[in-house]
This record gives structure tokens, sequence and C-alpha cells, in this order.
């Protein structure tokens, strides 16, 4: 079975450009989770989908969101980048809606880069 | 904000020594899980722990849950180079939803 995808793997901006992010869960999985991983922050969470409904969002400005499709594939758009959005943004797939007994499977990410 | 921290923040040790990580968290939880992370890479789910357990083996790793002290611990035993990597333990709360809230991760180098 293929795992998450994430395209691209790598992406360079400049600040007040826009970039949208792609996630390929695992096939059958129907949540994706999104995080954001920097040196001075770490990990952290920035939304999650299941069947096409946000459930959940992190402490991030309106300039991030996201949306699932009805085939489960998400994407996240970041407007109007700033130096600090700079980061991994990592996809997260599992199957049910309940993690807890649900394991999150991780994709590779993408590297963003804000010039 | 983080919901663990992670102790210690960063770990030297030679092959074949074994390895102990902490992490502790804030809030009730529902189960906490463990990832690694090889530099700048993705996270690979490790083991999962459920809040009414308190120890589980998988392989080389050990986990242990205390959650009247709302921590937890990482063992690996029996280290390899290959194991170099960053560990992070990530909190799952309580109601339908996927979010975790990971530690600050402990960086593990493993000398051959």
């Amino acid at each position: 079975k293929a795992g998450v995808t994430q395209t691209p793997r790598y992406l360079i901006k400049t600040r007040g450009q826009q970039v949208t992010l792609s996630c390929s869960p695992i096939s059958g999985h129907r949540s994706v989770s999104w995080y954001q991983q920097t040196p001075g922050q770490g990990l952290q969470f920035l939304f999650e989908y299941f069947s096409e409904t946000q459930r959940n969002k992190g402490n991030f400005p309106g300039r991030f969101s996201g949306r699932q499709f009805s085939n489960s594939r998400s994407e996240m758009n970041v407007s109007t980048l700033e130096l600090g959005d700079s980061a991994l943004y990592l996809c997260a797939s599992s199957w049910g809606d309940k993690a807890s007994t649900d394991t999150q499977y991780f994709g590779p990410g993408t590297r963003l880069t804000v010039l | 904000s983080q919901q663990g921290e992670e102790d210690p923040q960063a770990l030297s040790i030679q092959e074949g020594e074994n390895a102990t990580m902490n992490c502790s968290y804030k809030t009730s939880i529902n189960n906490l899980q463990w990832y690694r992370q090889n530099s700048g890479r993705g996270l690979v789910h490790l083991i999962l722990i459920r809040s009414n357990e308190r120890e589980k083996h998988s392989g080389r790793l050990r986990v242990t849950l205390d959650t009247s002290k709302k921590s937890s611990s990482l063992l690996i035993t029996a280290s390899r180079a290959a194991d170099t990597a960053s560990y992070f333990c990530a909190a799952l709360g309580g109601g339908a939803t996927n979010k975790l809230i990971f530690g600050t991760g402990t960086l593990l180098a493993v000398q051959p």
C-alpha cells in the first residue's frame, strides 16, 4: 500500500506570494491533518479534516487555510507569505475520526522556504 | 503551544547501550504516541500506548505511561547507529479528533 504522499517536496517562494501544498493520504484513509515544523516552535498543529469537513484548527492566522476533497486528498494554502512561514509542512492520515486506536501516518513533508 | 516537554533535549550514547527518553504532558490524554524523525524528514510512528495501559513493548522499544504523573518514557535497548534520529512524544486529547500535540523532541545520537 502506498504511503502518504506530499507534493511538492521542496518549494521556494518570495514574501507576499501564496502557495498551495498537496497531500494524498493512504488509500482508504479519511482523516488528514497538517502540521508545521520549525526549529523555534517545533511541531505545531495546523488543521484536521475528516470527510471533507474541517474539525479542528490550530492557532494560526487566517492566511493559512485548507480543504479536503471527496477522495480524501487535501490541500493547504498560505497566502501573503512571510519569512516566518519557512518550515517543513507535514501531512498525516489515518483511517477514522478517533485516533484513540488509529495510527497516524505521516508523509515526507514539503519544505517551504520564503525569501 | 506544545503539550509535552521532553528530557533530555539531546542524548549521545555508544552502539549497544540503552537510550531512555522522557516526556511530560500537561492535560488529560486519550493516548500517547512516540514518533521518530530522521533529519528533516517525515515522522515515523513507533508505538501507541493508551491511557489505560502502563507499559508496552515493540521489538527493542519499551514505552511506559504514568497518567498520575502525566509522564511517559521511551526505552530503546541495544541501540544501533541507525537509531540516530529525533524522537517525539505526541499526546492525543479526548473527543472526536486526530489532533496530536507534540513534545519538543529528544535528539539521539548513537555513536558506532
